[in-house]
């Protein structure tokens, strides 16, 4: 089956930088990538998703990049700010069957003032 | 529109004890999912059920059952909780093989003493 690796699994940034999570997977069918934010206590929500048809996606502060051949995607966020604090997940999935989605153990942002 | 519901939020359970987690979804999505959330360990899948009247094991599947009561409706059963099935457990609905996102719900905070 998929297995999905995430790095780092803590990161601490100041206010105003930008963060950069980096998620690998195995399966070389896997094209649907979508990144989730946990608030604590909360449930994980879509925050952004790739589709193997493109490279690159953005929205407003986040970015993803996906490289299908590395068989690795990352999630950017730039000029961070303290409401970005969270645990994030990657996860990956097949566009066929009922390919269900596998997820990264996820990172934790801290994001300092 | 609630999306997807669970219940109970909260339940202490001593070992040895049944119970059922509930969770239904107004999304009329035909997939539903069953997750835990452990410290370090991301989101494993317990239990998935890609339309009514199927279910599949997941990756962690030992120690629970579901039934797909209806398109709706989606319960998980621990026949006899150990502490080891200490955990926030989470109901989704989605369909990713389609290159569509999966929405949890509110998660259900389980302890087993």
């Amino acid at each position: 089956g998929e297995n999905v690796e995430q790095h780092p699994s803590t990161l601490s940034v100041q206010e105003g930088d930008s963060a950069v999570i980096k998620c690998t997977y195995s399966d070389s069918a896997s094209n649907y990538f979508p990144w989730y934010k946990q608030e604590l206590g909360k449930r994980p929500q879509l925050i952004i998703d790739i589709r193997s048809n493109v490279g690159e996606k953005k929205d407003q502060r986040i970015a993803v990049t996906l490289n299908k051949t590395a068989k690795h995607f990352s999630l950017h966020i730039t000029e961070t700010q303290p409401e970005d604090s969270a645990v994030y997940f990657c996860a990956a999935s097949k566009q066929s069957g009922y390919s269900t989605l596998t997820f990264g153990k996820g990172t934790m942002l801290l994001v300092s003032p | 529109n609630a999306g997807v519901t669970q219940t109970p939020k909260f339940q202490v359970l001593k070992t040895g004890q049944s119970m059922t987690l509930q969770c239904a979804q107004d999304m009329n999505h035909n997939s539903m999912y069953w997750y835990r959330q452990d410290p370090g360990m991301g989101l494993r899948l317990i239990y998935y059920s890609a339309s009514e009247g199927t279910t599949d094991k997941g990756e962690v599947p030992n120690g629970y059952n579901v039934s797909r009561l209806n398109k709706r409706e989606f319960s998980l059963r621990l026949e006899s909780a150990a502490p080891s099935q200490t955990s926030v457990y989470f109901c989704a609905t989605g369909q990713p093989f389609s290159g569509n996102t999966i929405y949890f719900g509110e998660g259900s905070w389980l302890t087993v003493v």
